[in-house]
């Protein structure tokens, strides 16, 4: 099984601030189809999963452009390049490359 | 705009059965993989079960395998998850994802 490995655990941040968070996956997830299925998703208190980023760096429609998401084979990033009041919750990547789909074990983004 | 509602949760006894189901709109069901993720309390998202648009191929990883059964009938664009022989550990929030989009989610409680 591919081990997504998400740091840091926990991030503390004030508004405007940027944040960065990084996923490291245990074999790469570059797929046969030339594509890898890297994503992110955001869990606001209370709320179900929402969808921000797919295949390492598309946002969404509805998501800011001030959320990016970076990398390659068996590394990624997703940053904020200023966090605002409604970003806070638990930012999870998963990846839809290889069977079982596997997910970090989640980054808790706090405002200060 | 593009719902998924989730119904069928509850509390259950160990080894016992339950069909949670899942109404899609907004989106051409019919052209979709469907899958099944789940989140036991205060824990991370786990993937349960996923099935091809056409219903024709099913994924399971080990901890469900043989005990649950996924099906979707795409002229009622819905999604099913039959769980048999139910455990303590299964636990949790069950959402349904187009994987772009989730549901609210439904709780199973498995316990005497």
């Amino acid at each position: 099984d591919v081990v997504m490995t998400q740091t840091p655990v926990s991030l503390s941040l004030a508004i405007g601030q940027p944040a960065s968070i990084s996923c490291k996956s245990s074999q790469s997830l570059l797929g046969t189809s030339g594509k890898t299925f890297l994503n992110w998703i955001l869990q606001r208190p209370g709320q179900s999963p929402k969808r921000l980023i797919y295949q390492v760096s598309k946002l969404y429609s509805e998501v800011p452009d001030r959320f990016s998401g970076s990398g390659s084979e068996t590394e990624f990033t997703l940053k904020i390049s200023r966090v605002e009041a409604e970003d806070l919750g638990v930012y999870y990547c998963w990846q839809g490359t290889h069977f079982p789909l596997t997910f970090g074990s989640g980054t808790k983004l706090e405002i200060k | 705009e593009v719902q998924l509602v989730e119904s069928g949760g509850g509390l259950v006894q160990p080894g016992r059965s339950l069909k949670l189901s899942c109404v899609a709109s907004g989106f051409t069901f019919n052209n979709y993989w469907m899958t099944w993720i789940r989140q036991a309390p205060g824990k991370g998202l786990e993937w349960v079960a996923s099935i091809t648009n056409t219903g024709g191929s099913t994924y399971y990883p080990d901890s469900v395998k043989g005990r649950f059964t996924i099906s979707r009938d795409n002229a009622k664009s819905t999604l099913y998850l039959q769980m048999n022989s139910l455990r303590s550990e299964d636990t949790a929030t069950y959402y349904c994802t187009s994987p772009a989009y989730w549901g609210q989610g439904t709780l199973v409680t498995v316990s005497s």
